[in-house]
């Protein structure tokens, strides 16, 4: 079935530093989500993508949709000690209302 | 008050014990979902309901039982559960729109522990 690749499995960066994750599949999607999940909680959403080579902000939070509809990112930049937790992408394949998870990046910042 | 909320947050049992997990949405939602988050695996999808109805049951055990009332409540009954089902079990909703569905908006999950 279909799959996301979703790279770095983790990250252990200083504080003040910037960091990239990415999310990869042979599938195509028409939504793309990234979400924060720390211990004990739900995933909360951080920033939905529409269009292809759409490119949103949150913050200190950049996403990309990728232009091939196969693939996306997320930037934190500047991190912060409260960044740490795990992210996930979320795909909605195209023509379906399902989303397939990557298996999530877990950065931890250290101060 | 958020706009998924679960309960009960905890829940341990014996795999004889019958349980249920309750969700409410907020948001005025037509579908909502309940997710199972196991360590290292990504979330798998277990059940869907649009307006009530049932459209999705991803091959999950009948020992999950799910049950939508109305638009806004999601249950999901547990009996005879095993070991291996302790997990987190979280339920979203979106709003069904078109061809697809928009942004998934998740609870804060109910973690489930099966002796």
């Amino acid at each position: 079935g279909q799959q996301l690749n979703q790279s770095p499995q983790s990250m252990f960066i200083q504080e003040g530093e910037d960091v990239s994750m990415n999310c990869t599949s042979s599938s195509i999607f028409n939504t793309w989500l990234w979400y924060k999940q720390e211990p004990g909680e739900g995933p909360v959403l951080l920033i939905a993508l529409y269009k292809a080579g759409e490119l949103t902000s949150n913050g200190r939070l950049t996403a990309q949709f990728g232009i091939t509809r196969k693939d996306s990112f997320l930037n934190i930049s500047a991190s912060i000690p409260s960044d740490v937790g795990i992210y996930f992408c979320a795909g909605q394949l195209t023509g379906t209302y399902k989303y397939i998870f990557g298996t999530g990046t877990r950065l931890k910042v250290l101060a | 008050e958020t706009g998924v909320t679960q309960t009960p947050r905890h829940l341990v049992m014996g795999m004889t014990n019958k349980k249920s997990l309750k969700c409410e949405q907020h948001l005025g939602h037509n579908a909502m979902y309940w997710y199972k988050q196991s360590a290292k695996k990504p979330l798998e999808l277990m059940f869907v309901y649009n307006f009530k109805e049932q459209t999705e049951n991803n091959s999950v055990p009948s020992r999950f039982s799910p049950e939508c009332p109305n638009s806004s409540h999601l249950f999901l009954h547990l009996h005879t559960l095993q070991p291996e089902d302790s997990a987190l079990y979280l339920c979203a909703s979106s709003q069904r729109q078109g061809g697809g569905t928009g942004e998934l908006f998740f609870g804060e999950g109910s973690r489930l522990t099966v002796l």
